[in-house]
C-alpha cells in the first residue's frame, strides 16, 4: 500500500540552525506532494507542494522541499531555525488511485531551542 | 486570506448519541473533504464531495457517518450514534478543483470525545 514515512517524530534545533526534516514517500505513479505545518491549536496550512517541473520548491516562511526521485524523497528544510517554527510538519502524498484522496505522514513535531 | 472555518471546536459527546460537524468551505471552491486523526495517528481521509454527491469515501466511512451541504456555504459530517472509538480531531478540507495536483485547504479542526 502506498505510504508516507517521516524519520524522527520529533526535531529539536537551535535558533538560528538549520532545520531539516525528512520524508520518504511509496508511489508507483509520478507523485504530487505535499508539506503541510500545523501550529497549536490550528489548522493544517500548505507549506509548499511538487506536482511537476523544478524540483527543488520554495514555499512560505523561508522553507523549500527537494523532491528526489531516485531517492523517493522530499525533505523539508530551512536554512535558519525561527522560534515561530516550532510546529508539527506533515508530508503528504495524492493517493495514485485516487482523484481526491491524500496520504498523511504520521507528523514531525519540531521543538527551536532558544 | 479566506480559509475554511469549523464549529464547534470541541464537542463531548456520550456514545450512542448522533453529532454534526459544521465546516465552512473558502466560498468559490468545488470540492469537500473530511479528514479526521485520532489520537497520535496519522491524519486519515473519509469521505470527498463534489456536485452534492460522494466523489469517494475511505472504509472508516460507513454507515454511521453521512455529510451534506445543506445550504450554499456550509458542509456537515454527521456521525449518527457515536462510539468511543470516534473519538478524534475531525478536519474539513476544501479546494477549488478536484484532482491529485490540487491543494486542499483545511479547517482548524474539531475535536470530538465520545464518553
Amino acid at each position: 500500500a502506498q505510504s508516507v514515512t517521516q524519520l524522527g517524530s520529533h526535531v529539536s534545533v537551535s535558533e538560528g540552525a538549520l532545520v531539516l526534516l525528512r520524508c520518504n514517500y511509496s508511489s508507483s505513479v509520478p507523485p504530487y506532494l505535499f508539506w503541510y505545518v500545523q501550529y497549536p491549536n490550528q489548522g493544517l496550512q500548505l507549506l509548499l507542494k511538487y506536482t511537476t517541473g523544478a524540483t527543488l520548491v520554495k514555499g512560505i516562511n523561508g522553507f523549500e522541499a527537494e523532491f528526489k526521485k531516485s531517492e523517493t524523497s522530499f525533505h523539508l528544510t530551512k536554512p535558519s531555525a525561527h522560534m515561530s517554527d516550532a510546529a508539527e510538519y506533515f508530508c503528504a502524498v495524492s493517493e495514485e488511485t485516487s482523484y481526491d484522496k491524500v496520504i498523511f505522514g504520521p507528523g514531525t513535531s519540531l521543538s527551536v531551542i532558544p | 486570506e479566506p480559509e475554511v472555518t469549523q464549529t464547534p471546536s470541541h464537542q463531548v459527546t456520550q456514545m450512542g448519541q448522533e453529532v454534526i460537524l459544521r465546516c465552512v468551505p473558502i466560498s468559490n471552491h468545488l470540492y469537500f473533504y473530511w479528514y479526521r486523526q485520532i489520537l497520535g495517528q496519522k491524519v486519515e481521509f473519509l469521505v470527498s464531495f463534489y456536485n452534492n454527491e460522494i466523489s469517494e469515501k475511505s472504509e472508516i466511512f460507513d454507515d454511521q457517518f453521512s455529510v451534506e451541504r445543506p445550504d450554499g456555504s456550509n458542509f456537515t459530517l454527521k456521525i449518527r450514534s457515536t462510539k468511543l472509538e470516534d473519538s478524534a480531531m475531525y478536519f474539513c478540507a476544501s479546494s477549488a478543483l478536484g484532482g491529485r495536483q490540487e491543494t486542499q485547504y483545511f479547517g482548524p479542526g474539531t475535536r470530538l470525545l465520545v464518553l
